[in-house]
């Protein structure tokens, strides 16, 4: 396991379709989180999970996002019906309960047309 | 909520020079606060990190010192070098026990030959 991986890497979808990203963490860290970078700007916090719960949601998670972690190691990130707003790049980083350190993965480019 | 200022936004410095990057935050119970690099197209990578308990850290070239009082923390990069140019992010995040982030805009280090 050589670090977080996100798959795709690229998805370009019609405004109004549903998408859903995976991530996989590093395999020895509990905690996982979903950022969401646009262009020129540093990533803004989406939610956390702790296993399989989901500790916190940001208010930025429109009712259109939701996040999984069902078995506590990968998780999953939907968007349903996507806006143009929605075209970002979606990153994920884990990192281990008793260490602050989060590691990224290299993210998800969302493009909605 | 936390906000997290970066300043400047871009920074061309010439080989062999130092660099510094400089954040503020706004919520005195942040506690750790990491910088990222990110290449273009590529993943944030964690650089250095600092927990409120300590004034300074360093790591090579890279060190980062930290103000509670003030509420801030800077980047110092010594003898850049032309494969320092990227973005460089700060972050800060608050207990208790997990690490969600709150990043700066980002600062663009260029650094000529």
């Amino acid at each position: 396991d050589t670090g977080v991986s996100q798959d795709p890497r690229h998805k370009i979808t019609k405004r109004g379709q549903n998408v859903t990203f995976r991530c996989d963490p590093i395999s020895e860290h509990n905690r996982l989180y979903w950022y969401r970078q646009t262009l020129g700007q540093g990533p803004e916090f989406l939610t956390y999970f702790q296993n399989e719960a989901q500790l916190e949601k940001s208010r930025l998670l429109s009712d259109r996002f939701s996040a999984e972690r069902p078995k506590g190691s990968f998780s999953t990130l939907e968007i349903q019906r996507t806006e143009q707003g929605d075209s970002a790049m979606y990153l994920c980083a884990s990192s281990s309960t008793n260490r602050e350190e989060a590691f990224f993965g290299q993210g998800t480019r969302l493009t909605v047309v | 909520g936390e906000n997290v200022e970066q300043h400047p936004s871009t920074l061309s410095v010439q080989e062999g020079d130092s660099a510094v990057i400089k954040c503020t935050y706004s919520d005195s119970a942040s506690n750790y606060f990491p910088w990222y690099k990110q290449e273009l197209g590529k993943r944030p990578q964690l650089i250095i990190d600092i927990r409120s308990n300590v004034g300074e850290k360093k790591d090579q070239r890279i060190a980062v010192t930290l103000n509670k009082t003030a509420k801030h923390f800077s980047l110092h990069i010594t003898e850049t070098q032309p494969e320092d140019s990227a973005v460089y992010f700060c972050a800060a995040s608050i207990p208790p026990g997990y690490s969600t982030l709150t990043f700066g805009k980002g600062t663009m280090l260029l650094v000529s030959p």
